[in-house]
């Protein structure tokens, strides 16, 4: 089975803070994707990666940086965490056999305040 | 015009009801399709693909028409178990580099 885990359940920080989320993924998929899922909106993909450190823009990148030094680990940086970040944060792999079903983890339910 | 477009309900349907779910993309040249489903605080998980000739499974039958370019979920017999909401997706294909388009989802609520 595919596993998809995120660091953190639950994560309260407060305005101005560094945060950083990881997800790491155990099936040598090539693809990873950050989103944000807000009521009203749906999801919004923050960034995206296809390859060790190749990385590029979804809808909503203003506020996000990415980074992935290893091909199962993609991190998701907030630089400086204002309250309107506040939201639910699902990582996402795919890739392998199994090209286009998407894999999501439990998701990080920030609130920044 | 958003790429995905669904209804996003709720849908109220008593125990035992048929409920179908429709989804419209803006990009003809799609090549992938599928039905995600997202129980109530947690990730959204693959229900099934569409296919051009339509397919089934179970008591879900998924379709889809690219000459009007809309996807369709039916579900039959529903289950207060079925609650959830349904995620419209969309692989638009080459030149896309690997993304997949969401709906905002379809909720569902099943009473007793």
């Amino acid at each position: 089975d595919v596993k998809v885990t995120q660091s953190s359940r639950y994560l309260v920080k407060r305005t101005g803070e560094k945060v950083f989320l990881e997800c790491v993924q155990d099936m040598d998929h090539e693809n990873m994707f950050w989103y944000r899922q807000d009521p009203g909106l749906g999801l919004r993909l923050i960034y995206f990666s296809y390859d060790v450190k190749m990385k590029e823009k979804g809808d909503i990148p203003e506020g996000y940086s990415v980074s992935r030094e290893k091909k199962e680990r993609f991190s998701l940086i907030l630089e400086s965490a204002s309250t309107n970040q506040t939201s639910m944060y699902l990582c996402a792999s795919r890739g392998g056999s199994s090209y286009n079903e998407q894999f999501f983890g439990p998701g990080t339910r920030l609130t920044v305040l | 015009r958003k790429e995905v477009e669904q209804d996003p309900g709720p849908f109220n349907v008593p125990e035992g009801a048929t409920v179908a779910f429709n989804c419209t993309y803006s990009n003809s040249a799609s090549q992938s399709f599928f039905w995600y489903r997202q129980d109530c605080r947690k990730e959204p998980k693959l229900l099934m693909s569409v296919y051009s000739s339509g397919n089934e499974d179970g008591r879900f039958t998924a379709q889809l028409n690219r000459a009007s370019q809309y996807i369709s979920l039916l579900i039959r017999d529903s289950k207060l178990s079925d609650s959830a909401t349904y995620l419209c997706v969309v692989y638009p294909g080459s030149g896309n580099t690997g993304k997949l388009i969401f709906g905002q989802g379809t909720t569902l609520q099943v009473k007793p």
